[in-house]
């Protein structure tokens, strides 16, 4: 068990570019979810897969916002034209029960 | 819609003392229940889970859990803080449904341990 892998750790970008993360889930775990955590605050829920297909989204998510898990194991989450309000921590989890494995999470800074 | 509240934003305890940080939970249904701790920089590690049965639950390093239906918490506790305790505890709350995970989490409290 290697752990739920995030990279990169941290991104620092200029506001209006475009970043996109990667999460490699526990391999035997078929469902994956995307938290955002800003300072002070607990994780708020993004979106989350079941194999390939995304089966929901949070309203927090934007158009801006795009995450894919193309053959059912790694995912990306995109940010188009970035904003200063995307600044968080980006966490990836997965499961295969009833319990979420995190990742250590992105770092996105916008300049 | 499903909520937590974790009424304590900042928490400091002595060395060797007890521990309880409180957690009240909003939800419909039976929920699942779980505590996460958090380090600077890093994801969150699971040290308890509560889905049915006896109401005190057992984690990972001497924390446990009591579900309380009646007062709709799920305090976390130990008997006997150490330094390393000092992190992030977040609770978090979620459907009885097998197959959605998607958790609802408190503010979290911040652990500070003193010597």
């Amino acid at each position: 068990d290697t752990g739920v892998s995030q990279n990169p750790r941290h991104k620092i970008t200029k506001r209006g570019q475009n970043v996109t993360f990667r999460c490699d889930p526990i391999s035997e775990h078929n469902r994956l979810y995307w938290y955002r955590q800003t300072l002070g605050q607990g994780p708020e829920f993004l979106t989350y897969f079941q194999n390939e297909a995304q089966l929901e989204k949070s309203r927090l998510l934007s158009d801006r916002f795009s995450a894919e898990r193309p053959k059912g194991s790694f995912s990306t989450l995109e940010i188009q034209r970035t904003e200063q309000g995307d600044s968080a921590m980006y966490l990836c989890a997965s499961s295969q029960g009833a319990a979420l494995h995190f990742g250590d999470g992105t770092r996105l800074s916008i300049l | 819609a499903q909520s937590v509240t974790q009424p304590d934003i900042h928490i400091t305890v002595s060395e060797g003392a007890s521990l309880e940080l409180r957690c009240n939970y909003s939800y419909g249904a039976t929920p699942y229940l779980f505590w996460y701790v958090q380090s600077p920089g890093q994801g969150l590690q699971l040290l308890l889970k509560y889905f049915s049965g006896d109401t005190l639950v057992q984690g990972i390093k001497g924390f446990e859990a009591e579900f309380k239906r009646s007062q709709s918490s799920f305090n976390l506790r130990k008997p006997s803080v150490h330094w390393s305790d000092a992190a992030e505890y977040f609770c978090a709350v979620g459907p009885s449904n097998f197959g959605n995970e998607k958790l609802t989490f408190g503010t979290g409290t911040r652990l500070t341990i003193i010597p």
